[in-house]
């Protein structure tokens, strides 16, 4: 079955150290992935993507992520967060046979301290 | 560009009551979807449109949930009669196709409590 994992229910780092976000996926087919920041009240925005190429991605905001095939990962990073990055932090994935809908994980809540 | 606009941001409803929800996507997005996320958790698909025709509705409570995209444009979700557990947010989200090329935008969302 397809799925998608975020371990990491909540996330306290403190401004300026560097923060990693895991995510997870199961998925028969070469899947495309994403990560979305949602800040309270607010939709999703996207942060970047992953279709193929090089495996370490760039988005916006300072954020990158890296995908690994061989451990089905694609975690964000970023080196120095920013008081203004606590948010609600989501991962997804989709694929061909899935006629490309995105498969959300359940998120990381991210809070970050003075 | 405008954004993905849906209406109302907040609807409290008592139970058994209907509730319909309105999505306007990015001008020449052909491809419209409606996610629930309930409180604590991700988004999970509801309805994928590609123009008008729902091509990925396995998702959608059909005895109680519909939707419509005429002209292949605006959408509306309607829920009938809504019970306590729909209190969600329904979001809405459009594309410029189902691809990979095709990130997907999304609105505000519509924030629903059911009493």
């Amino acid at each position: 079955a397809q799925s998608v994992t975020q371990p990491d229910i909540h996330i306290t780092v403190s401004e300026g150290a560097s923060l990693e976000l895991r995510c997870n996926y199961s998925y028969g087919a070469t899947p495309y992935l994403f990560w979305y920041v949602q800040s309270p009240g607010q939709g999703l925005q996207l942060l970047l993507k992953y279709f193929s190429g090089d495996t370490l991605v760039q988005g916006i905001k300072g954020f990158e992520a890296e995908f690994k095939r061989s451990q089905s990962s694609f975690n964000l990073r970023k080196p120095s967060v920013h008081w203004s990055d606590a948010a609600e932090y989501f991962c997804a994935v989709g694929a061909l046979n899935s006629g490309y809908a995105l498969n959300f994980g359940k998120g990381t809540s991210l809070l970050v301290t003075p | 560009e405008a954004g993905v606009v849906q209406s109302p941001r907040y609807k409290i409803i008592e139970k058994k009551q209907p509730v319909a929800f309105w999505c306007n996507p990015i001008s020449g997005h052909n491809t419209l979807y409606w996610y629930r996320q309930n409180l604590g958790q991700g988004p999970e698909l509801l309805i994928r449109y590609e123009n008008e025709e729902a091509v990925d509705d396995s998702q959608l409570p059909k005895d109680r949930f519909s939707a419509e995209r005429l002209k292949g444009v605006d959408s509306t979700l309607k829920i009938q009669p809504a019970e306590l557990g729909d209190s969600a947010v329904y979001l809405c989200a459009s594309s410029l196709a189902s691809g990979q090329g095709s990130p997907l935008h999304f609105g505000n969302g519509t924030r629903l409590t059911v009493t």
